[in-house]
């Protein structure tokens, strides 16, 4: 079974804190991806990366980074959090380029 | 540009069938998916459709298949209350794009 994991269920960090989320996916994808999840809004694309330290931007990338440094970890960073990235973070990871893609549990994350 | 349309609510009584409708705009898409999401939880594969099949059905679920309007649905036989969540329909556009999703329908199941 695929297994993708986040480092944590729920956060509450401050404003103006930097703040990292991880992601770890267990089955060798090449492609990890980060959406935020907002009610009335469905999922929004941050970020994702087709290979190790490659990255390309989603539809929402403004206030947020990524790092891949390695294949089976996708890091989210929030430079400067703010409150208005209070969300659901989910992380997925998928093979080739039209795969299945596979869901972590999604940190809800939120910032004061 | 890509876009999945889903509405945003239904609600149906615990033993009924549940249809959830969806339609997406890239002709080109060669799989679509609907994944279940919890409360409080990520998103599950439920299944998936290849874009050569008009219908595809695992146990008390069937997806059509409408190339020619765009249109898939999922429908939920013999409704249970555990089937209440979040119900997201996505599609892969053409070329090496991630999956593109709808707003999701939430399922409310009244006993």
């Amino acid at each position: 079974d695929v297994k993708v994991t986040q480092s944590s269920r729920y956060l509450v960090k401050r404003t103006g804190e930097k703040v990292f989320l991880e992601c770890v996916q267990d089955m060798d994808h090449e492609n990890m991806f980060w959406y935020r999840q907002d009610p009335g809004l469905g999922l929004r694309l941050i970020y994702f990366s087709y290979d190790v330290k490659m990255k390309e931007k989603g539809d929402i990338p403004e206030g947020y980074s990524v790092s891949r440094e390695k294949k089976e970890r996708f890091s989210l960073i929030l430079e400067s959090a703010s409150t208005n990235q209070t969300s659901m973070y989910l992380c997925a990871s998928s093979s080739g380029t039209r795969g299945t893609q596979y869901f972590g549990p999604g940190t809800r994350l939120l910032v004061l | 540009g890509e876009d999945v349309e889903q509405s945003l609510f239904l609600s149906v009584r615990e033993g009924d069938s549940s249809v959830i409708n969806c339609t997406y705009t890239d002709s080109s898409s060669t799989y679509l998916y609907w994944y279940k999401q919890e409360p409080g939880a990520g998103l599950q594969l439920l299944t998936y459709i290849f874009s050569n099949m008009d219908m595809k059905q695992d146990q008390r679920l069937t997806v059509l298949l409408n190339k020619k309007d765009k249109h898939l649905s999922l429908r939920i036989a013999d409704t249970q209350t555990g089937d209440s969540a979040i119900y997201f329909c996505a599609e892969i556009p053409s070329g090496n794009t991630p999956l593109v999703f709808g707003k999701g329908t939430r399922l409310s199941v009244i006993a």
